[in-house]
């Protein structure tokens, strides 16, 4: 069936520096890959998203490529802040039956100090 | 603010008993998911409602149910607890399915004591 991986955590950087969290896939089919984080007490926000190879999603900073050859969608970011302290998910949305439904990695917590 | 609404935030209850989790999916969106997040199985899907019939199932166990109402509002029931079942369960909802994006709420914590 289909699947995600993530690395493991927890990751600790220190502000400004570079972030890589790895995801890698199993899917049959071109599913759509999404990167949602999760704050302290609060429900999973969209982070980015990418629906065909080769796609880069972006937003606040982070990015994440659509790698089918790798079945990968690594996040990055340049220079972490304190404040992107949170629990990072990658997830891929099965297209068959148009249902939608969420298949996610297990997550990474990631902790930035000052 | 999502706009997807879950009550109650927190459930604490014992072994045996029922609990009813609601969920108010965000204006306009007709499909209704729900996930169970809890430490040794991660985040995992449970079902799907588009406009009131169900459309997807995961590893949702019998004790579990679920509907989606008219107003399109979302209620998933856990009866017969166990300690297991202790676990934040979220709801999430989309405008259709397929591809669209999917919004989640905070969750509602249960513990089962």
């Amino acid at each position: 069936g289909n699947s995600v991986t993530q690395m493991e955590g927890p990751v600790t950087l220190s502000e400004e520096a570079f972030l890589t969290i790895n995801c890698t896939y199993t899917a049959t089919g071109y599913p759509s890959l999404f990167w949602y984080v999760q704050y302290p007490g609060e429900g999973l926000q969209l982070l980015l998203k990418a629906t065909k190879a080769d796609d880069k999603g972006s937003n606040k900073g982070f990015e994440a490529t659509y790698r089918k050859e790798t079945t990968s969608f690594h996040l990055e970011k340049g220079s972490v802040q304190v404040s992107d302290s949170a629990v990072y998910f990658c997830a891929l949305s099965e297209r068959s039956g148009n249902t939608g439904k969420l298949i996610f990695g297990q997550g990474t917590t990631l902790q930035v100090k000052p | 603010d999502s706009g997807v609404t879950q009550t109650p935030k927190h459930l604490i209850t014992a072994t045996g008993q029922r609990v009813t989790l609601r969920c108010s999916p965000r204006s306009g969106d007709l499909s209704v998911y729900w996930y169970q997040q809890s430490l040794d199985q991660g985040l995992q899907f449970l079902i799907q409602y588009y406009n009131g019939e169900e459309r997807a199932k995961g590893n949702i166990l019998e004790r579990f149910s679920a509907q989606q109402f008219p107003d399109l509002h979302s209620e998933l029931n856990l009866s017969s607890l166990e300690l297991g079942d202790s676990a934040l369960y979220f709801c999430a909802s989309s405008v259709a399915g397929g591809r669209d994006i999917q919004y989640f709420g905070a969750g509602t914590r249960l513990s089962v004591l």
